[in-house]
C-alpha cells in the first residue's frame, strides 16, 4: 500500500466549475500537508501549506485536512482554463522532513 | 519569489556517456537541495538529499555510484547521471529548501526540472 494515494484522474470540468482534489494517507505521524501544481513539462509550484488539521483559503483555493480520517483535499472554485494542470498532494511528519508525493491529479478545465 | 534554476532544460546523450544537471538557488540559500525523479504522469520520487559541505543522503534503491552528487556551495548542486543507459531516461526535477522564508515546515521551491533522453 502506497503511503499517499491520490487519484490520477485524467479530471475534465467546464470552466467556472468547482473543483476537488483530494488525498488519503496511511501513516497518521503526517502533520505538514501541501499542495503543488505542476505544468506540463515544469517543475511543481507550491499552492498551499496547511498545517495539522484545518481550513485555509487563499483566493480561489482552499485547503482542508481531516487527520481523523487521514484525508486531505484542495478546492478550486470558479475554475479556469489556466488552472489545467496536475495537482501534487504532498505530506512530511516534520519540519524539514521528507515530502511524500501523491501520484498527482491530472486537471483540464474547458472553456 | 524564491526561484531555482535546473541547467541544462533538456539533454540527449548516447548510452555509456556521463550527463551533469546543475540545480542554482538564484534569490537565498539553500543549506539542504533535493534531487527527484519522475517518470510520466507518475509522481516525484526522492533520489537524494544533499546538504552544503556533506556527503549526500541517497534513498534506498538510489545508486550513490551512478548518480553523483555534489553540494559545493549554498546555491550550487550538481547531479551526474555516469555511464548512462536508456532506463535512466527520465524528467530530473531538484528543489531547494528555504529555511529563512518563514512559511511553514518545508518550504521547497522547484526547479523546471531536465528531460534526460539516453538513446
Amino acid at each position: 500500500q502506497k503511503e499517499v494515494e491520490q487519484d490520477p484522474g485524467p479530471l475534465s470540468v467546464p470552466e467556472g466549475a468547482i473543483v476537488s482534489l483530494n488525498c488519503t494517507y496511511s501513516n497518521s505521524a503526517f502533520q505538514y500537508f501541501m499542495w503543488y501544481r505542476q505544468y506540463s513539462r515544469k517543475g511543481p509550484e507550491l499552492l498551499m501549506y496547511t498545517y495539522s488539521s484545518g481550513n485555509k483559503e487563499d483566493g480561489r483555493f482552499t485547503a482542508q485536512v481531516d487527520k481523523s480520517s487521514k484525508y486531505i483535499s484542495l478546492f478550486i472554485r470558479d475554475s479556469q482554463p489556466s488552472d489545467s494542470a496536475t495537482y501534487l498532494c504532498a505530506m512530511t511528519k516534520n519540519q524539514g522532513g521528507k515530502l511524500i508525493f501523491g501520484q498527482g491529479t491530472e486537471l483540464s478545465v474547458k472553456p | 519569489g524564491a526561484v531555482v534554476s535546473q541547467h541544462p532544460s533538456w539533454v540527449i546523450c548516447k548510452s555509456g556517456t556521463s550527463v551533469k544537471i546543475e540545480c542554482r538557488s538564484l534569490d537565498f540559500q539553500a543549506t539542504t537541495m533535493f534531487w527527484y525523479r519522475q517518470f510520466p504522469k507518475q509522481s516525484l520520487m526522492l533520489m537524494a538529499t544533499s546538504n552544503e559541505g556533506s556527503k549526500a543522503t541517497y534513498e534506498q534503491g538510489v545508486e550513490k555510484d551512478k548518480f553523483l552528487i555534489n553540494h559545493a556551495s549554498l546555491t550550487l548542486s550538481t547531479l551526474t547521471v555516469t555511464s548512462a543507459h536508456p532506463e535512466d531516461s527520465s524528467f530530473y526535477i531538484c528543489s531547494a529548501r528555504d529555511v529563512a522564508s518563514g512559511r511553514g515546515a518545508d518550504t521547497q521551491y522547484f526547479g523546471p526540472g531536465t528531460r534526460l533522453t539516453v538513446l
